[in-house]
């Protein structure tokens, strides 16, 4: 079965600055999709960004990227001029390609020191 | 379009209640997701349907909940009786068999007391 984890259950970062949120799976699939979703205090699940597995390329969006190292099975998110409207839950997901099933971790609460 | 829309966004109730919470997916999109979150487990996937027909209730915890889309707009989730431990936040998404992302509803806070 496949899992997600994220293991920093907490981040903070000081407003402007630059913030590395860590994300690791494990599967055995070769073609799959990556997400990051943000869920501020208002609790709705929000897509940041997402990175389909064959593509080199690290997606970006705006002021989010992704390091995707496939080998290394590691998806992290950095958040770049970090402002207060950032400040949330964070939750990666694993979706294998071909089934509409994701598989989400734990989170990492991100708190904006102002 | 209004996204995905979920009714109640609150409920409070007493234990052995029957609660029934709801969802409209995003008209036009093929598959839809029910998700239950909580602080000990996360955001665990509990069934999902696609052209309204159940593909995956593994996650359903037991016989107390059930799940139903009669049509494509609108889905149901019914828990009876309902306990404590079912507190949590419940959310539903939807999907275009086109794309990759899945939407979220607002969810419904759900309080057994």
């Amino acid at each position: 079965a496949q899992t997600v984890t994220q293991s920093q259950p907490e981040m903070s970062v000081q407003e402007a600055e630059t913030v590395t949120l860590s994300c690791t799976y494990d599967t055995s699939e070769s073609d799959y999709y990556l997400f990051w979703y943000k869920q501020p205090p208002s609790r709705q699940m929000i897509l940041v960004i997402r990175q389909e597995a064959y593509k080199q390329q690290n997606a970006t969006e705006n002021r989010f990227s992704v390091n995707f190292q496939k080998a290394a099975k590691s998806f992290s998110l950095k958040i770049s001029d970090s402002q207060l409207g950032d400040a949330a839950m964070y939750f990666c997901a694993y979706g294998r390609f071909g089934n509409e099933k994701l598989t989400f971790g734990t989170g990492t609460r991100l708190t904006i020191i102002p | 379009d209004a996204g995905v829309i979920q009714s109640p966004r609150h409920e409070v109730t007493e234990m052995g209640q029957e609660v029934t919470l709801r969802c409209k997916p995003i008209s036009g999109h093929d598959y839809l997701f029910w998700y239950r979150q909580t602080m000990m487990r996360g955001l665990e996937l509990l069934i999902y349907f696609n052209n309204n027909v159940p593909i995956d209730d593994s996650g359903m915890p037991e016989d107390r909940f059930s799940a139903k889309m009669p049509n494509a707009s609108f889905s149901t989730l019914k828990i009876q009786p309902s306990e404590p431990r079912d507190s949590a936040v419940y959310f539903c998404a939807s999907l275009s068999g086109s794309g990759n992302e899945q939407f979220f509803g607002p969810g419904t806070r759900l309080t057994v007391l």
